[in-house]
């Protein structure tokens, strides 16, 4: 299986500073033919299901703030939150769906300093 | 609007069966898949299965081959995901979530159902 490894566990940042999570894979999850890389970046707030934020690493999902932003290729990704506002306040996963079984990062928590 | 609606909590014996369901609105259900989620108190999310909810095919996690059966009513636009021979470690949130194919990032979920496995 491929693991995902994200980090931080957690991040307190300002309201309106930029925040930034890593996850890197265990193995590339690039396509290569298709120059597609299967990572997708979900938001999940207490008591709710994951709601998708990005898919194909970078491509954002229909009605996501334009804040928040996917990069890398490969084996290594960041989602970065540009100005972080009090609704962002949630845990984050990754998720490669490149291999069966699709896996997912630990997550990490991003809170208000 | 896309909408998952599964069933409600259930509280379950060790050894014993659960079956969740997951009705689906607001698109063509056998146009999409339907992937089953869990996530253990703590623990990260991790994927069960999937079916095509247009031919019926399914696959599973080998971790959970054996126990997990994923299934489908077109007519009603219900998935449905059972898993048997229960135990502690099974207590978890379980959420249904749409895939566009294989392999695909998951684009709406279910609200989760809480399934407790308690003797």
């Amino acid at each position: 299986d491929i693991v995902m490894t994200q980090s931080p566990d957690s991040l307190a940042v300002s309201l309106g500073e930029r925040a930034a999570i890593n996850c890197k894979s265990s193995q590339s999850v690039l396509y290569s033919s298709k120059n597609k890389n299967y990572l997708a970046w979900y938001q999940q707030k207490p008591g709710q299901p994951p709601k998708l934020l990005i898919y194909w690493a970078s491509t954002r999902e229909s009605g996501v703030p334009d804040r928040f932003s996917g990069s890398g290729s490969g084996t290594d990704f960041t989602l970065t939150i540009s100005s972080l506002q009090a609704e962002d306040v949630a845990v984050y996963y990754c998720h490669q769906y490149y291999s069966t079984p699709p896996t997912f990062g630990q997550g990490t928590k991003v809170e208000v300093k | 609007q896309v909408q998952l609606v599964q069933s409600g909590a259930e509280v379950k014996k060790p050894g014993a069966s659960v079956k969740v369901s997951c009705k689906a609105s607001g698109y063509t259900f056998t146009n999409y898949a339907l992937h089953w989620v869990r996530q253990a108190p703590g623990q990260r999310l991790e994927w069960m299965g999937w079916i095509n909810a247009g031919d019926g095919n399914t696959k599973y996690s080998q971790k959970f081959q054996g126990r997990v059966t994923i299934s489908r009513d077109t007519s009603a636009s219900t998935a449905y995901m059972e898993l048997s021979s229960l135990r502690s470690e099974d207590t978890a949130v379980y959420y249904c979530a749409r895939g566009i194919g294989w392999p695909s990032q998951l684009d709406s979920w279910g609200q989760g159902t809480l399934v407790t496995v308690s003797s």
